[in-house]
């Protein structure tokens, strides 16, 4: 069995500044990880995954996370976020090679950008 | 389809009735999920289709839920005698077959049950 822990239900932080979404799974097999940023009105959008190879990894929009295995995390961090950053994010764990491609959620973060 | 389309968007139905949500999922995608959504609440896995066969339908909460894919394509979520408690974003996904390669969704149809 899987699952995700997503420790912060909301995080307030003001334009410009960093944040760190912190996202834990646990897992039997190796995993697949994903963050997913959901806006309001709007359907789930993959920001960024990790599947195998180089431990970190970056989305398009400045965001990067890193596959810990040791700590079993992938939290999610940007240098300097911006008012349109503001939405929920989702944090997603699937197996890799012989586990389950069925993803299992985390109930997300609501990250708040204040200006 | 360029992305997963979801039909109705909003659909809202009296308790006891039937309703079906429509997906039409990413031309060649074979693996389809449909999840639901509650408010403030992650996304909950319901069932998934690897082609035309439900490979995974331990989500699904009762027997009146209920999904088809027929042709390996478009799906349809069924829900017999609605209650107030099924009210949620119920969300559909697809993938190219393993999820390697992210899983994409559609907007989702808001269901309301009055």
């Amino acid at each position: 069995a899987q699952s995700v822990t997503q420790l912060d239900s909301q995080v307030p932080v003001f334009e410009e500044a960093p944040v760190e979404l912190r996202c834990n799974y646990s897992s039997s097999v190796s995993v697949y990880l994903f963050w997913y940023v959901q806006y309001p009105n709007q359907g789930l959008q993959l920001l960024l995954k990790y599947l195998s190879g180089s431990t970190l990894v970056e989305s398009i929009n400045g965001f990067e996370a890193e596959f810990n295995k040791s700590q079993t995390s992938f939290h999610l961090r940007k240098p300097s976020v911006h008012i349109s950053d503001t939405a929920e994010y989702f944090c997603a764990v699937s197996g890799g090679s012989g586990g389950s491609y069925i993803p299992t959620f985390g109930r997300g973060t609501s990250l708040i950008v204040h200006p | 389809g360029a992305g997963v389309s979801q039909t109705p968007s909003n659909k809202v139905t009296e308790k006891g009735k039937y309703v079906e949500l429509r997906c039409d999922p990413i031309s060649g995608h074979t693996a389809l999920y449909w999840y639901r959504q509650s408010l403030g609440q992650g996304p909950e896995f319901l069932i998934y289709f690897q082609g035309t066969g439900a490979a995974d339908d331990s989500g699904l909460p009762n027997d009146r839920f209920f999904a088809v894919r027929p042709e390996g394509s478009v799906s349809t979520l069924k829900i017999q005698r609605t209650e107030r408690g099924d009210s949620a974003v119920y969300l559909c996904a697809s993938s190219l077959s393993g999820g390697n390669y992210g899983y994409t969704f559609g907007s989702g149809t808001r269901l309301t049950v009055v």
